[in-house]
């Protein structure tokens, strides 16, 4: 159980073009999923918090405006890279926590998304 | 500012040995914590948690924490080369859904 899908898996696209990137649960419901960014080298660091039904919650230093969340489903949040930039490539990776579970504090990755923009 | 530090390594351990993973954290409100790996190009998997002072096995790892020394541990026991991977410590707290990551040790096992 608790199996988190994330496509795709790698996209290359031109500079000012915009990226959309899914993340499903798909055997549990996520209130709640998590966007990180990873830096070749780098750990993994928290983009925003995506809360089904409202507006996402943005870290410091992250512009919502840029990094558009939509987290319409129980089982789907989209993050859409908009007018993507050369120093937007990067692994994003996506997570969520089965609250209906009884290890609703663990949270499940998927695969990631390898982002180049050209 | 909440921190989670690691030695980045490489750490290399010969095949069989115990391999040793070290974390310290600076946040005395975290309460649960976790390890995961992180093979090379691939997202982070889950290999341990931990709440509570004191040691939690499973297989052939061993998580250790000492909230006094705010101190967490990975031990791995009979290492193997397919262990060899990045490995990430994270702290939260209670309440709070978000996870705080180290920068990762990078363990290498030499068969």
């Amino acid at each position: 159980g608790a199996v988190v899908s994330q496509h795709p898996s790698w996209v290359i696209c031109k500079s000012g073009t915009s990226v959309k990137i899914e993340c499903r649960s798909l055997d549990f419901q996520a209130t709640t999923m998590f966007w990180y960014r990873q830096f070749p080298k780098q750990s993994l660091m928290l983009m925003a918090t995506s809360n089904e039904g409202s507006k996402a919650t943005y870290e410091q230093g992250v512009e919502k405006d840029k990094f558009l969340i939509n987290h319409a489903s129980l089982t789907l949040s989209t993050l859409t890279v908009t007018s993507a930039h050369p120093e937007d490539s990067s692994f994003y990776i996506c997570s969520a926590r089965d609250w209906a579970s009884g290890a609703a504090h663990i949270q499940y990755f998927g695969a990631g998304t390898r982002l180049s923009v050209l | 500012q909440k921190e989670v530090e690691q030695n980045s390594g490489p750490l290399s351990v010969p095949e069989g040995a115990i391999a040793s993973l070290n974390c310290t954290y600076s946040d005395r409100g975290s309460q649960s914590f976790f390890w995961y790996r992180q093979y090379s190009g691939k997202s982070p998997e889950l290999i341990m948690f931990i709440y509570s002072n004191g040691d939690k096995e499973d297989g052939r790892f061993t998580a250790q924490l000492n909230k006094a020394s705010q101190y967490v541990s990975l031990l791995i026991r009979d290492s193997q080369p397919s262990d060899s991977a990045t490995y990430l410590c994270a702290a939260s707290n209670f309440g709070n859904e978000k996870l705080t990551f180290g920068t990762g040790t990078r363990l290498t096992i030499i068969p």
